[in-house]
């Protein structure tokens, strides 16, 4: 079945320390995205790409670092730069049509400990 | 002004009640439109694609109003499985072949017995 992944589904980081969430998908998808989502709040967008070698700071890039060297996959570095990272972490892909939804993975849930 | 801005709510309306939820964007190039829903600690799914002037999908009515840049959802008949927080996602168009995906704060609804 064509999908998106993250993982992991917990994570738990120290202090200072640098840890890359993993997304993949599987539904030959141009663009991905990354947010993040504090509680009660909305989805507030980190970086997006839109094509492969190619990616957009969003509206809170500060702390966090992407690469996209293959199509399938949009991995995100939290860096120990970001001060407040425990939030729940999720990535969309799109398809290229303007008018297609985003599908989602299941998030990644990041605590500082 | 934010991209896309939604009432936060909560809404509290009793089983059976009309509902409507308003979403105001910036861009008046933006293309497409979407309603996702998102139930506590899960990621959103998608509900409904806003393409033209409107749809309607069972007791759910998502209307467009490009004049005035906002679309609307309207939930008739209320369940209590409705409950939910239901997130407005614009599609901000670009030069490319996909846009910036940017979402509202989301609307709460909660739907008492």
């Amino acid at each position: 079945d064509g999908g998106i992944t993250q993982s992991p589904k917990y994570l738990f980081r120290k202090e200072g320390q640098n840890v890359t969430l993993s997304c993949e998908q599987n539904l030959n998808h141009d663009a991905m995205y990354w947010y993040r989502q504090d509680p009660g709040q909305g989805l507030r967008l980190i970086y997006y790409s839109q094509i492969v070698n190619d990616f957009q700071k969003g509206d809170i890039a500060e702390g966090y670092s992407v690469s996209r060297e293959k199509k399938e996959s949009f991995p995100l570095t939290v860096t120990s730069a970001q001060k407040n990272p425990t939030a729940f972490y999720l990535c969309a892909s799109t398809g290229t049509a303007l008018r297609t939804e985003a599908f989602f993975g299941q998030g990644t849930r990041l605590t500082v400990v | 002004r934010k991209e896309v801005e939604q009432d936060p709510g909560p809404f509290n309306v009793p089983e059976g009640a009309t509902v409507a939820f308003n979403c105001t964007y910036s861009n008046s190039a933006s293309q497409s439109f979407f309603w996702y829903r998102q139930d506590c600690r899960k990621e959103p799914k998608l509900l409904m694609s806003v393409y033209s002037s409107g749809n309607e999908d069972g007791r759910f009515t998502a209307q467009l109003n490009r004049a005035s840049q906002y679309i609307s959802l309207l939930i008739r008949d209320s369940k209590l499985s409705d409950s939910a927080t239901y997130l407005c996602v614009v599609n901000m168009g670009g030069s490319s072949n996909t846009g910036k995906l940017i979402f509202g704060q989301g609307t709460t609804l909660q739907v008492k017995p």
